[in-house]
């Protein structure tokens, strides 16, 4: 039972516009909240995150969005570059415990 | 100069086969993880070391076994492959335990079990 979901395999957005991906969650003690950009052949790194004490938080081109009653979170990339083509994974976490929970991730394609 | 590095990258073995996989961190963290990417993409986290001791286990075959000689190291031994063993392993490490810290993966090793 996957606790972090992320519905959409694959996006594509063309250079410039937004893109908008999309993460649901079932625990509710989940607490912390992050996102990390994969490219092909490369492991995951950390992008940005956000505490459930905040519902956004803002990192240059980079926005993610918590909307805790909703159990949903969203990351937007404005404006998107081809550069940002990889599979973002969004992962969660309670803050007492060890793991952190990550979801199938999303392929984004930004076309030129 | 690679933070998280292992090897070997790509793997292709025979069923019941015994492999090891090798992982190092130059980046000086005290906690270091396994975690498995199967067909479906899911990122799963199979084993976290401490200081060289173990502090999460998940339900894993015990035809897995890490082992942890210093805290710069997890390698990951696996005995008696499986088909179904096939996946891409990804180390990773973070400064300390607790959920909150920014995890550090490995560039991973692709399994195939023939």
């Amino acid at each position: 039972d996957q606790q972090v979901k992320q519905n959409s395999p694959s996006l594509s957005v063309q250079e410039g516009r937004i893109s908008i991906l999309n993460c649901d969650y079932t625990n509710s003690m989940f607490d912390y909240f992050l996102w990390y950009k994969k490219y092909p052949a490369e492991g995951p790194t950390f992008l940005i995150s956000i505490s459930s004490i905040k519902d956004k938080n803002e990192d240059g081109r980079f926005t993610v969005f918590l909307n805790k009653s909703a159990k949903h979170l969203s990351l937007h990339i404005v404006p998107s570059q081809p550069g940002d083509s990889a599979v973002y994974f969004c992962a969660a976490s309670d803050g007492g415990g060890f793991k952190t929970i990550f979801g199938a991730g999303t392929r984004l394609f930004v076309k030129a | 100069d690679t933070a998280v590095s292992q090897t070997p990258k790509y793997l292709v073995t025979q069923m019941g086969n015994d492999k090891s996989i090798k992982c190092e961190q130059n980046l000086g963290h005290d906690t270091m993880y396994w975690y498995k990417q199967d067909s479906k993409k899911f990122l799963k986290i199979m084993f976290s070391y401490n200081n060289k001791e173990l502090i999460i286990n998940e339900t894993v075959p015990n035809r897995f076994s890490p082992k942890s000689p210093d805290k710069a190291h997890l390698n990951l031994h696996i005995n008696s492959l499986e088909l179904g063993d096939s996946a891409v392993y990804f180390c990773a490490s973070s400064q300390d335990v607790g959920s909150r810290n920014t995890i550090y993966f490995g560039e991973g090793s692709w399994l195939t079990v023939v």
